[in-house]
């Protein structure tokens, strides 16, 4: 089946500071989403990106299909971007296949 | 809107209990979806509805039985539960379900305690 793959698994950074977050896919893409779980556990989508590059704000993200990742961009780091972000391959019947997350603590 | 609720937030209930989880969309979409996830660990498809109907049931235990009285509506029956099944669960809606994938859109989620 897919697998997805993300890295680093634990990350810390210094208020203010950027960080890069990557995702690879074992299969060709059909649809891929960035979430962040928030300590609360709500899932928050961030980007649907099977393709490209987009922006929100602080955030961007780059899907490079043929090449089977994706990045996803942070950049001045707020405390409130703290918590666990996953990406997340849709393959077959639209099941998600989850990365294992990766755990962004940011410090004030 | 693009919101998905959830009710209750938490629930704690004990091996001999029945209990329901209920979950609700106002997006129109016509798939929605049940997940389980433990402590950090990402979250795992349970079930999945298309236009009411049961599509895919990813050999769930029977203790566990979900049901979509309506487009809008799903809920997933509780009884007879272990420990083991103290999770979070997530309820999640798409426009549809095809290959490919639709967005899907997760609510805040159930965090379920069972002693």
């Amino acid at each position: 089946g897919i697998q997805v793959e993300q890295s680093p698994p634990d990350l810390i950074l210094q208020e203010g500071a950027n960080s890069t977050l990557r995702c690879n896919f074992s299969d060709s893409v059909n649809n891929l989403q960035w979430f962040h779980q928030n300590p609360w556990g709500q899932l928050i989508n961030l980007f649907y990106i099977p393709s490209g590059t987009k922006q929100n704000g602080r955030l961007s993200a780059t899907t490079v299909a043929t090449e089977r990742y994706s990045l996803l961009y942070i950049s001045s780091s707020q405390t409130t971007d703290s918590g666990v972000y996953f990406c997340a391959e849709t393959g077959a019947n639209s099941k998600l296949t989850f990365g294992k997350g990766i755990t962004l603590s940011v410090r004030p | 809107d693009t919101e998905v609720t959830q009710t209750p937030k938490h629930l704690v209930m004990g091996m001999t209990n029945k209990k329901s989880l209920k979950c609700e969309q106002h997006m129109g979409h016509r798939a929605m979806y049940w997940y389980k996830q433990k402590a950090k660990k990402p979250p795992e498809l349970m079930f999945v509805y298309s236009y009411e109907k049961l599509s895919i049931n990813e050999s769930v235990p029977s203790r566990f039985s979900p049901e979509c009285p309506n487009s809008s509506l799903l809920n997933l029956h509780l009884h007879a539960l272990q420990p083991e099944d103290s999770a979070l669960y997530l309820c999640a809606s798409s426009q549809e379900m095809r290959q490919g994938g639709d967005e899907q859109f997760f609510g805040p989620g159930t965090r379920l305690t069972v002693l």
